[in-house]
């Protein structure tokens, strides 16, 4: 069974630029999460898609983040404008259901570094 | 406000012998709790969970221990092994949000030593 995609693997901008990650979930699994992980943190969770739609985006900063699951499949995050302290991994993770006690599965990450 | 402590940045054991990592939470509406485990460059994935009806569940070397009324879970990893040296989030989550919501601890890295 192929897991959690990302791309890119990597990318180094400059602040003020835009960036775009593309995340394609575990087939057949509903539930999509976008997380960040600042160096030394734990992820945190930025948004929730069930399906096509949104669960929770409170934690997501929405002057500058914004993110869709066209389908209810594929998804891609956007920042726009980029700052130094958006510097981290993003994680993209799916869940068959979104239910309470279940699993997630993450997918490697995209590594964003703003000079 | 962080919600799920590891305050161990980093450990270190040796091959053979027993690894505890702990975790401390303080809203006590968690009731499921994970821990993940993390290679560079890899995403976090899954090793084993507990629900708040349990205090241990066991899987093949690795056990997790909940002590509800300290708000305290731990992760033994018997006998340890080399490839157990990663970072390792634990993890919560309550049943009022509905929906699954992840609340991560900051990571312990573990090495273990032959």
């Amino acid at each position: 069974e192929a897991g959690v995609a990302q791309s890119p693997r990597y990318k180094i901008i400059e602040k003020r630029q835009s960036v775009a990650f593309w995340c394609n979930p575990i087939s057949g699994h509903a539930t999509l999460y976008w997380y960040q992980q600042i160096l030394g943190q734990g992820p945190k969770l930025l948004i929730q898609f069930q399906n096509n739609g949104v669960v929770d985006d409170s934690q997501l900063p929405k002057d500058r983040f914004s993110a869709e699951r066209l389908k209810g499949v594929d998804s891609t995050l956007k920042i726009q404008p980029a700052k130094l302290e958006d510097s981290a991994v993003y994680l993209c993770a799916s869940g068959l259901a979104g239910r309470h006690q279940e699993t997630q599965y993450f997918g490697p990450g995209t590594r964003l570094l703003v000079l | 406000d962080q919600q799920v402590k590891q305050n161990s940045p980093s450990l270190s054991v040796q091959e053979g012998r027993i690894s505890i990592l702990n975790c401390d939470y303080t809203n006590s509406m968690f009731d499921y709790f994970l821990w993940y485990k993390k290679y560079p460059a890899e995403g976090p994935t899954f090793l084993i969970s507990i629900s708040s009806i349990k205090d241990k569940n066991e899987d093949g070397r690795f056990t997790v221990f909940l002590n509800k009324s300290a708000k305290h879970l731990s992760l033994h990893i018997v006998p340890s092994q080399p490839g157990d040296s990663a970072v390792y989030f634990c993890a919560a989550s309550d049943i009022g949000q509905g929906a699954q919501k992840l609340v991560f601890g900051q990571g312990t890295r573990l090495t273990i030593n032959p």
